[in-house]
């Protein structure tokens, strides 16, 4: 199982919105709706942002946003905020009923 | 509240094992399946496997098949990953997690556990 795509790097300024895509295949983001979305600062486990591709655990901000279209998912981040900048990954359920990631993007708060 | 609490870090030689423990607690251990996650130094989180809980029986990624060893201790809710004949290659973060990607709503991963292999 190959890991999603994701851009390397993404950028913007406070207050700015940034989107992230992650693309997989119909064996994965496009066959189902398990779609999640972490946050991770250095040194730090994975946060969890966003399940089922578009639902907010609680206490997540509503500036995180999880949509999908086919085989791509993206995660926006709406008014971006220093503490913002981290890597962020998705991940995905697959047809094998196994669990595949992307392989991150790095998010610089300019 | 879910709290998974992993033991400590390591620093083994080639071809020596290592095990490291995953202690679960705020949940009944066995609603949920346990996860194995690797992540390398600067790399994204790389999916092991996970272990069935009320069976025990494990399900091993491609890649770690073979040197990788899931079990577990319900009577202590801890989860174990066994890993032998050890690599410069395994030096990683090992991470165990309950996982919303495999289908649930719900997320939570222990604080990993450094895995160093040198001679």
């Amino acid at each position: 199982q190959s890991a999603l795509t994701q851009p390397a790097s993404v950028s913007g300024s406070p207050g700015q919105s940034i989107t992230i895509s992650c693309t997989g295949s119909s064996s994965d983001v496009g066959g189902y709706n398990y779609v999640s979305w972490y946050q991770q600062h250095p040194g730090e486990a994975p946060k969890f942002m966003i399940y089922e591709v578009s639902n907010r655990p609680s206490g997540v901000s509503n500036r995180f946003s999880g949509s999908k279209s086919g085989n791509t998912a993206s995660l926006t981040i709406s008014g971006l905020q220093p503490e913002d900048e981290a890597d962020y990954y998705c991940g995905s359920y697959t047809s094998s009923s196994t669990v595949v990631f992307g392989g991150g993007t790095k998010l610089t708060v300019l | 509240q879910v709290q998974l609490v992993q033991s400590g870090s390591e620093l083994k030689k080639p071809g020596a094992s290592v095990k490291v423990s995953c202690k679960a607690s705020g949940y009944i251990f066995t609603s949920f399946a346990m996860n194995w996650v690797r992540q390398a130094p600067g790399q994204g989180p790389e999916w092991m496997g996970r272990i069935n809980t009320n069976t025990g029986n494990p399900t091993y990624a491609q890649g770690f098949t073979g040197r990788f060893v899931f079990s577990l201790d319900t009577s202590v809710s801890t989860t174990y990953l066994q890993i032998y004949n050890l690599k410069a290659e395994d030096s990683a973060v090992y991470y165990c997690a309950i996982l919303a990607a495999a289908g649930l709503s719900i997320d939570y991963w222990g604080q990993g556990t450094l895995v160093t292999v040198s001679s």
